[in-house]
């Protein structure tokens, strides 16, 4: 099976601040690699996919980049609704395993 | 617009089964491929199975191997998910989702259902 990092587990941010969340597979992937937003109490939503690619309605504040096994997602501004769990996935193969996950709280 | 609604969840004791269902609109639904994912309370997302557009191919986390069967019936729009065996690391809330073809990224979420293994 893949196994996934994410780092930072969590983290403290402000609004406006850029943030930056790792994610790294213990495989080469290509692209195979998606990122989800969960807040407390609903589904997780997609927000970018093949790493790089944003998902439709999703605000451009978001994006994505990476190959192989390392990948990053990255908030240009934080918004007061991101604060969030974030999650990456891999659907290289199966089982399509998730990151362990990043909580962004306010700082 | 993209519907998702899951039903089954409860209460079950351990060695128990539970049947899983999820009912899709507002798209082609014998078109996707369709998973469940699982998230046990206060921990992450947890893979649990896919299942192709026709029935032709599933798999299943090695978790679940077994235990759990994943199915459809393309005609009622519905994706079914067998539970036996059940124990209390199967307590968790459970989302079906719709796999896109382009890279299997999980577009579509249903609001999710929660199943309590118990004594």
């Amino acid at each position: 099976d893949i196994q996934m990092t994410q780092s930072p587990s969590s983290l403290s941010a402000s609004v406006g601040d850029r943030v930056t969340i790792t994610c790294r597979t213990s495989q080469r992937m290509s692209r195979f690699l998606n990122w989800y937003q969960q807040k407390p109490g609903k589904a997780p939503e997609l927000l970018i996919f093949a790493a790089s690619s944003l998902q439709s309605g999703v605000p451009s504040r978001f994006s994505g980049t990476g190959s192989g096994t390392d990948f990053t997602l990255t908030i240009s501004s934080l918004q007061p609704e991101d604060f969030a769990t974030y999650y990456c996935q891999q659907t290289y193969s199966t089982p399509q395993t998730f990151g362990p996950g990043t909580k962004v709280d306010m700082k | 617009q993209v519907q998702l609604v899951e039903s089954g969840g409860g209460s079950v004791k351990p060695g128990g089964s539970l049947r899983l269902s999820c009912a899709a609109s507002g798209f082609t639904f014998s078109d996707s491929y369709m998973t469940w994912i699982r998230q046990a309370p206060g921990k992450g997302l947890e893979w649990v199975s896919y299942i192709s557009s026709d029935s032709s191919h599933t798999n299943y986390a090695d978790s679940v191997k077994g235990r759990f069967t994943i199915s459809r019936d393309n005609a009622k729009r519905s994706l079914y998910l067998q539970m036996s065996s059940l124990g209390a690391e199967d307590t968790a809330v459970y989302y079906c989702a719709r796999a896109a073809v382009s890279w299997q990224q999980l577009d579509y979420w249903g609001q999710g259902t929660l199943v309590t293994v118990s004594s």
